[in-house]
């Protein structure tokens, strides 16, 4: 089976923009999660969908918001960038408990 | 409030040697523990998990112990090869509960 897909890879905004994420996960698997890693930080949760429908969330602000299509995949979106958003931004999923398994990630970088 | 920890920011080990790293938790409701290995802008592969009705885990060189006691678990790498330099993440979940919380990793180098 293919693994977990993030589109784009790397991406460059500026404070202000907002920026839309995709991940394609793992076929058969319905449960996306989304976790953003930052030095300072290290990897933190973001929220989770699961078939269509958010189950879990994280503590960030209302900014940072997603969505799952009927097909699985997900997006995440962050509107209002700000310079501490800058982060690997990782997509994992499963098929509905149990192990995650990660996407490459998408760097982005608010300038 | 970190949840997981891994207070060990680093590890040098000779090739062919053991490496043990190791995690503690805070949180009695984890009962799920997993590791991951993490190379630079990659995100995290998956290498061995643990339930907490087991107190051992293997999985070829890899070996994962559990002390639900201490709150504590640790992973053996046995024998280090080059290829497991890489950044080692400890991650943990509780029942019903889908996301995972992670520790912030241990960079391990394994010397020829």
């Amino acid at each position: 089976k293919a693994g977990v897909t993030q589109t784009p890879r790397y991406l460059i905004k500026t404070r202000g923009q907002q920026v839309t994420l995709s991940c394609s996960p793992i076929s058969g698997h319905r449960s996306v999660s989304w976790y953003q890693q930052t030095p300072g930080q290290g990897l933190q949760f973001l929220f989770e969908y699961f078939s269509e429908t958010q189950r879990n969330k994280g503590n960030f602000p209302g900014r940072f918001s997603g969505r799952q299509f009927s097909n699985s995949r997900s997006e995440m979106n962050v509107s209002t960038l700000e310079l501490g958003d800058s982060a690997l931004y990782l997509c994992a999923s499963r098929e509905d408990q149990g192990t995650q398994y990660f996407g490459p990630g998408t760097r982005l970088l608010v300038l | 409030d970190q949840q997981v920890k891994q207070n060990s920011p680093s590890l040098s080990v000779q090739e062919g040697r053991i490496s043990i790293l190791n995690c503690d938790y805070t949180n009695s409701m984890f009962d799920y523990f997993l590791w991951y290995k993490k190379y630079p802008a990659e995100g995290p592969t998956f290498l061995i998990s643990i339930s907490s009705i087991k107190d051992k885990n293997e999985d070829g060189r890899f070996t994962v112990f559990l002390n639900k006691s201490a709150k504590h678990l640790s992973l053996h790498i046995v024998p280090s090869q080059p290829g497991d330099s890489a950044v080692y993440f400890c991650a943990a979940s509780a029942l019903n509960d889908y996301k995972l919380s992670f520790g912030a990793g241990t960079t391990v180098t394994v010397r020829a």
